[in-house]
């Protein structure tokens, strides 16, 4: 069955080094993958988006890998700030061209000054 | 330009209730995507409408059914409420189809007692 996962632990670092979150999936072959911050008590927020062509997307301090041979996603901040903390979700498209949009469980990043 | 709006933001009903929800998107957008947020279950798709259409469906029971009006407002409406429908209803719209960044509601926090 298809099948995403995300660190289901929450993720602590130190204010200034760079956190990296991992989404796997199975079964599924998306077109694109996305990625959203949600802080608690609000709806989740766009990141970035990055699609199967794409090895590597940049935004600010943000960087997202895809690598669909091994079915994952890496997403990185650098210079990570206590404003960071929050619980980040991976996002792809159920089937092709559906419009399904399925969603991880999400991992809570925790940065302490 | 304002942001997609959900009403109302808290709800409590009880058992065998019905209630509907509200969601405006932004201004321009066609799509509208729900989603219900369980911590179990993470955030599960439960449809989503394009142009007044369902285009898509989550796996939710018929008691789960929503609506798009020709100025792209949508609700959502769960008959028969039972305890386990208590979760935040997150509305999130975007401009063509979910493949595209989604804009996201604060969300309704609906409590069946």
């Amino acid at each position: 069955s298809q099948k995403i996962e995300q660190n289901s632990e929450a993720l602590n670092i130190q204010e200034g080094k760079t956190a990296t979150l991992t989404c796997n999936y199975t079964n599924y072959s998306p077109a694109y993958l996305q990625w959203y911050r949600q802080d608690p008590g609000r709806g989740p927020v766009f990141l970035l988006l990055i699609r199967e062509n794409e090895k590597e997307k940049r935004k600010e301090r943000l960087k997202v890998t895809f690598d669909t041979t091994l079915k994952q996603s890496l997403f990185h901040i650098t210079a990570s700030q206590p404003a960071d903390s929050a619980t980040y979700l991976c996002a792809l498209e159920g089937s092709s061209n559906t419009g399904k949009l399925i969603f991880g469980q999400g991992t809570t990043l925790q940065v302490k000054p | 330009k304002a942001g997609v709006t959900q009403t109302p933001r808290y709800l409590i009903k009880t058992r065998g209730q019905q209630v509907t929800l509200s969601c405006s998107p932004i201004s321009g957008h066609r799509s509208v995507s729900w989603y219900q947020q369980t911590p179990g279950q993470g955030l599960q798709f439960l449809f989503e409408y394009f142009s007044e259409t369902q285009r898509n469906k989550g796996n939710f029971p018929g008691r789960f059914s929503g609506r798009q009006f020709s100025n792209s407002r949508s609700e959502m409406n769960v008959s028969t409420l039972e305890l386990g429908d208590s979760a935040l209803y997150l509305c999130a719209s975007s401009f063509e189809l979910v493949r595209n960044e989604q804009f996201f509601g604060p969300g309704t926090r609906l409590t069946v007692l």
